[in-house]
């Protein structure tokens, strides 16, 4: 099947350790993002991609990192975690070829991270 | 600074009644804007999105009503259902940059 698999669904980390989450997508789309979801915060934008080996700072970076060395994989890391309740990471992907189609993002299921 | 703002933050509509979202922006870069459905503990998923050159799109009962010298657009979910019970996003996009701004979100709960 074609989409954006993100992986692992749940995980629980202790605070101050490192904690990378997977995003992998078949649908050869050019650009991918990582996003964050708070209760009553919407959709907050964390990096973006839009070519292998490019990357650039959302709204929310600081105390994230990602990478891009191939174009169906940007994996992100949360650098020293930080104690929270529980929050919703979601990666997405847009192929970037124009049109409304080209614009449409998609969005994998997304990943809980919890840290104790 | 918020650059889509979106209202009401929850709705509560009976089976059968519309359900009507709005979103307004301030950037006139943006270019596309779309909406986005999502349920509990998963991931958003496109619902309907149009540009700036037409002021209504329909598909099904979901319109999309756009103002462009008013910079608003609204989302209208006619003969609503409890399966439309979810959160719903606006967004915008400018196409030079890649980046989706959303909305915060509005939480439409609709009783049978």
């Amino acid at each position: 099947d074609g989409g954006i698999t993100q992986s692992p669904k749940y995980l629980f980390r202790k605070e101050g350790q490192n904690v990378t989450l997977s995003c992998e997508q078949n649908l050869n789309h050019d650009a991918m993002y990582w996003y964050r979801q708070d209760p009553g915060q919407g959709l907050r934008l964390i990096y973006y991609s839009q070519i292998v080996n490019d990357f650039q700072k959302g709204d929310i970076a600081e105390g994230y990192s990602v990478s891009r060395e191939k174009k169906e994989s940007f994996p992100l890391t949360v650098t020293s975690a930080q104690k929270n309740p529980t929050t919703f990471y979601l990666c997405a992907s847009q192929s970037g070829t124009g049109g409304i189609s080209g614009n449409t993002i998609y969005f994998g299921e997304g990943s809980w991270l919890t840290v104790v | 600074q918020q650059q889509v703002k979106q209202s009401p933050q929850s709705l509560i509509v009976q089976k059968g009644g519309i359900s009507i979202i709005n979103c307004a922006y301030e950037n006139t870069a943006f270019d596309y804007f779309p909406w986005y459905q999502q349920f509990p503990g998963k991931g958003p998923a496109l619902l309907i999105a149009i540009r700036p050159d037409v002021s209504e799109k329909k598909e099904g009962r979901f319109t999309i009503s756009f103002n462009k010298s008013a910079k608003q657009f609204s989302l209208h979910i006619m003969d609503s259902q409890p399966g439309d019970s979810a959160t719903y996003f606006c967004a915008a996009l400018s196409g030079s940059n890649y980046k989706l701004t959303f909305g915060k979100g509005t939480l439409l709960t609709v009783n049978p």
